[in-house]
């Protein structure tokens, strides 16, 4: 059974600093990975996707990266902005299945 | 549309009442997932649709959850016999599965609310 988990589950960085957000997962066997934003109330928003042959992908300010073999995914955030405070949450998709499986998610909190 | 809607935004119903909600998808996207987030928790899937068809309903947490597709488009997910622990938000999300691009744009979401 697929398990997600993130680490940490609350993270308060000042403004400027460049952080790393952590995503494990308990099957190798995935169809592909997605890193999604949270606002307070409101529905998530897709930040970036990585296929199963993938190693990473970058947008922006963001890299995420994967390590099937290990059950592992980071994101990468650079240079940190008070917008970026949200919940961050990781979700994978196995290899021939339809069930997303979401992690709890990572609160982060940028101080200005 | 240009993105995901979900209708009602907020639904306050009594225990024992069934309620129905709408999800509209993007235009053209062939798959459609419904999730729940209740308060505190995380995302819970609930079913996934290919088109009109369902092939994993693994999520939905009883028989009183139901959902059904039509047309390739709309679905709408009904609940009977709401119970308290029914409160919840429920998002629906839809993506154009193919090759792998399976990114999931999500909708804002409709706030269950069982008295």
């Amino acid at each position: 059974k697929q398990e997600v988990t993130q680490i940490p589950a609350a993270l308060s960085v000042p403004e400027g600093e460049n952080l790393v957000l952590n995503c494990s997962f308990t099957d190798s066997a995935i169809y592909n990975l997605q890193w999604f934003r949270q606002d307070p109330g409101k529905g998530l928003t897709s930040l970036l996707l990585i296929q199963s042959s993938q190693r990473e992908q970058t947008s922006g300010r963001l890299n995420a990266s994967l390590d099937k073999s290990s059950g592992r995914s980071t994101l990468y955030i650079a240079a940190s902005q008070p917008g970026d405070s949200a919940t961050y949450l990781c979700a994978v998709i196995n290899t021939g299945g339809f069930k997303t499986i979401f992690g709890a998610g990572t609160r982060l909190f940028v101080k200005a | 549309g240009a993105g995901v809607s979900q209708s009602p935004s907020n639904k306050v119903t009594e225990k024992g009442k069934d309620v129905e909600l709408r999800c509209d998808p993007i235009s053209g996207h062939t798959a459609l997932y419904w999730y729940r987030q209740s308060l505190g928790q995380g995302l819970e899937f609930l079913i996934y649709f290919q088109g009109n068809s369902a092939p994993d309903k693994s999520g939905l947490p009883s028989d009183r959850f139901s959902a059904e597709r039509t047309g390739g488009s709309v679905s709408t997910l009904t609940i009977q016999r709401t119970q308290q622990e029914d409160s919840a938000v429920y998002l629906c999300a839809s993506s154009w599965r193919m090759g792998g691009t399976d990114t999931q744009y999500f909708g804002p979401g409709t706030r269950l609310t069982v008295l």
